[in-house]
């Protein structure tokens, strides 16, 4: 099994219907990251989560919103979604105890398409 | 604040070709640096890593070292393959950890047999 496992893998909705993307990690890890990838650009910070209790927004939080369910698991909701959000999604995890050195695991991408 | 300037792409090589994709930083104190790569249709991958100036990270044939006084992290490899096709990422992260990593905007390299 993968380290970090992201559902769907693709998915396709209709403008204004809510939608969740789900990330769960077997790593151990206490942080975990939601990106957003466009074609031809780089990877923009979403939401990110240092443990449990902790939520905060990225560069590019409208329109999103994020659940920490447990350490191993972090979700990622539309609450409406718009042909604009049409992207690939990634969910990573980081080890604190590695302070800065120890670098992200990545999922493999939930691509997501918008009607 | 912190930021990653990566060449722009797509770069496109013959095979056997020697690579180099510059990554330029701007951060305060001694950020740990990072290349990411990703295969099509996969998710990033790490590649490689420094944490410290003149530190040199390697990998599957890359390389790149930590250049404190140019503050530069440039991805060389000596002689590419088709199976290098990918898109890198150069990132940086400040080493307490406590803000998420900044990463560039990606190379999108090609190599043709």
């Amino acid at each position: 099994d993968a380290d970090v496992t992201q559902t769907p893998r693709n998915r396709i909705t209709k403008t204004g219907k809510r939608i969740m993307l789900e990330c769960s990690q077997t790593k151990g890890h206490d942080r975990m990251y939601w990106y957003r990838q466009d074609p031809g650009l780089g990877l923009q910070l979403i939401y990110y989560s240092f443990d449990v209790k902790d939520i905060n927004k990225g560069e590019i939080s409208d329109g999103y919103s994020v659940s920490r369910q447990a350490q191993a698991k972090f979700s990622l909701s539309l609450e409406s979604a718009i042909p604009n959000q049409t992207a690939l999604y990634f969910c990573a995890t980081s080890d604190s105890g590695t302070g800065g050195s120890g670098g992200y695991t990545f999922g493999s991408g939930t691509r997501l398409t918008v009607v | 604040g912190d930021s990653v300037t990566q060449m722009e792409g797509p770069v496109t090589l013959s095979e056997e070709a020697f690579l180099t994709i510059n990554c330029t930083y701007t951060a305060t104190g001694y950020p740990s640096l990072f290349w990411y790569v990703q295969y099509p249709g996969e998710g990033l991958q790490l590649l490689l890593k420094a944490t410290k100036a003149d530190d040199k990270g390697s990998n599957k044939g890359f390389e790149a070292t930590y250049r404190k006084e140019t503050t530069s992290f440039h991805l060389e490899k000596g002689s590419v393959q088709v199976s290098d096709s990918a898109v890198y990422f150069c990132a940086l992260s400040r080493n307490s950890g406590n803000t998420p990593l900044v990463f560039g905007k990606g190379t999108r390299l090609s190599v043709i047999a």
